[in-house]
């Protein structure tokens, strides 16, 4: 079973200012790590993945995160922010053996204030 | 590509009575997922189905749920004698599925309240 932890529910920051998003997950096997933004009434867009190879992945709309298999970690970052980023953001784990559900953090809101 | 679609997106029923909710994966994507997500939470695994088999299905589902997916296509979720603990939105997503490249894309979600 996985499990991940998103250490910050909610995180402001003014606009075009740097972000990291915090997210630890826990794993008995090897795992593919994803992340999501939910605008408000909509459902999950994935901003991006890693699945192998290189442990910095970048993705949509200036987001990048780096996999540390050492720390067990996942964060998202982004150098400069903008008003349209304010969202839900979730960290999500998969395992890579027989079960292929995604196991979801509770989430971090990111308000970006003008 | 049309990406995932639910219907309906929002759903206000009395507690007690059934609701039917239904979800069109991408298509050509063989895995179809069902999630539940409350208020301030990140979504919660339901069932999953390859094709038209149901293979698994978390202790979430209680027995008044149940899906379906018969021709491997759409996929439909009913919920029978609604509680007030069933208000979420229920979110849908797809895949085509591999070991290494399986990447799930979610629907818009349907949000049950139930009064």
């Amino acid at each position: 079973a996985q499990s991940v932890t998103q250490l910050d529910s909610q995180v402001p920051v003014f606009e075009e200012a740097p972000v990291e998003l915090r997210c630890n997950y826990s794993s008995s096997v090897s795992v593919y790590l994803f992340w999501y933004v939910q605008y408000p009434n909509q459902g999950l867009q994935l901003l991006l993945k890693y699945l192998s190879g290189s442990t910095l992945v970048k993705g949509i709309n200036g987001f990048e995160a780096e996999f540390n298999k050492s720390q067990t970690s996942f964060h998202l970052r982004k150098p400069s922010v903008h008003i349209s980023d304010t969202a839900e953001y979730f960290c999500a784990v998969r395992g890579n053996n027989a079960g292929n559900m995604l196991t979801f953090g509770g989430g971090t809101r990111l308000m970006v204030k003008p | 590509d049309t990406g995932v679609s639910q219907d309906p997106r929002h759903k206000i029923t009395k507690r007690g009575q059934n609701v039917t909710f239904r979800c069109d994966p991408i298509s050509e994507h063989n895995r179809l997922y069902w999630y539940r997500q409350t208020l301030g939470q990140g979504p919660e695994f339901l069932t999953y189905f390859q094709n038209e088999a149901q293979l698994e299905k978390s202790r979430l589902l209680s027995d008044r749920f149940s899906a379906e997916r018969p021709k491997g296509s759409f996929s439909t979720l009913e919920i029978q004698r609604t509680e007030q603990g069933d208000s979420a939105m229920y979110l849908c997503a797809s895949s085509l599925w591999s070991r290494e490249t399986d990447t799930q894309y979610f629907g818009p979600g349907t949000r049950l309240t139930v009064l």
